[in-house]
């Protein structure tokens, strides 16, 4: 156990509404990670963070933004959701960057 | 083609048998790594390896970096040990790219 949480666990939200979900950890690691995973697609990085207020896009980054004001925190938020943003979301954190990996519990996200 | 290929896609055994996983990949890489994802969605680091092989309980990873290729190891497989497992590769100052994962069903 990585002390890594993610809130919400799920949520169901309606088409152009906003998002924001938030990965908690306990550990001051420094590397966080955003990540969706879909059927037929492997998981795929959208943000990362390497610090407070330090934060780059990954291969799915359109349509969502981050913020990393404290290290314990890193909030995903999609702007105007969209039905294709409807997955499953993990948080990630690792003690340096893309060393072994450790993963939150995962947030179903529902958007109709 | 991917970056990282599993295989298989699916595989079902029945308990007590001896479990493979194969993972290719096509760039040279810093290490892979191996994780389990359980039936109800947490996923579990289980090995990051570069060379040779490691061992955890009845879980073996080798990797060969010239052939590009790793391979997870069951022995004594159990229902318990149902799970998809993934890999990934990792090459240094990048990031992970992961496979599509192997649906592994052990059957009593």
């Amino acid at each position: 156990d990585a002390g890594i949480t993610q809130s919400p666990r799920h949520k169901v939200t309606e088409t152009g509404t906003p998002v924001t979900l938030r990965c908690h950890q306990t550990e001051n690691h420094r590397y966080m990670y955003w990540y969706r995973q879909d059927p037929g697609h492997g998981l795929r990085l959208i943000h990362y963070s390497y610090g407070v207020k330090d934060t780059d896009k990954g291969e799915v980054s359109d349509g969502y933004s981050v913020s990393r004001s404290k290290t314990e925190d890193f909030l995903l938020t999609l702007e105007s959701a969209t039905s294709s943003q409807t997955s499953v979301y993990f948080c990630a954190i690792s003690v340096g960057h893309s060393y072994e990996q450790y993963f939150g519990p995962g947030t179903r996200l529902t958007v109709t | 083609k991917n970056e990282v290929e599993q295989s298989p896609q699916n595989l079902t055994a029945q308990e007590g048998e001896f479990i493979t996983i194969n993972c290719s990949y096509s760039v040279g890489i810093s290490a892979l790594h191996w994780l389990q994802q359980h039936p109800g969605g947490g996923i579990v680091s289980l090995f990051m390896l570069s060379s040779g092989k490691k061992k955890h309980g009845r879980l073996i990873a080798t990797i060969n970096i010239q052939e590009k290729h790793s391979s997870l190891h069951i022995t004594a497989s159990h229902p318990r040990d149902s799970a998809v497992y993934i890999c990934a590769s990792y090459r240094s100052g990048s990031r992970l790219t992961f496979g599509e994962g192997t649906q592994l069903t052990v059957n009593p």
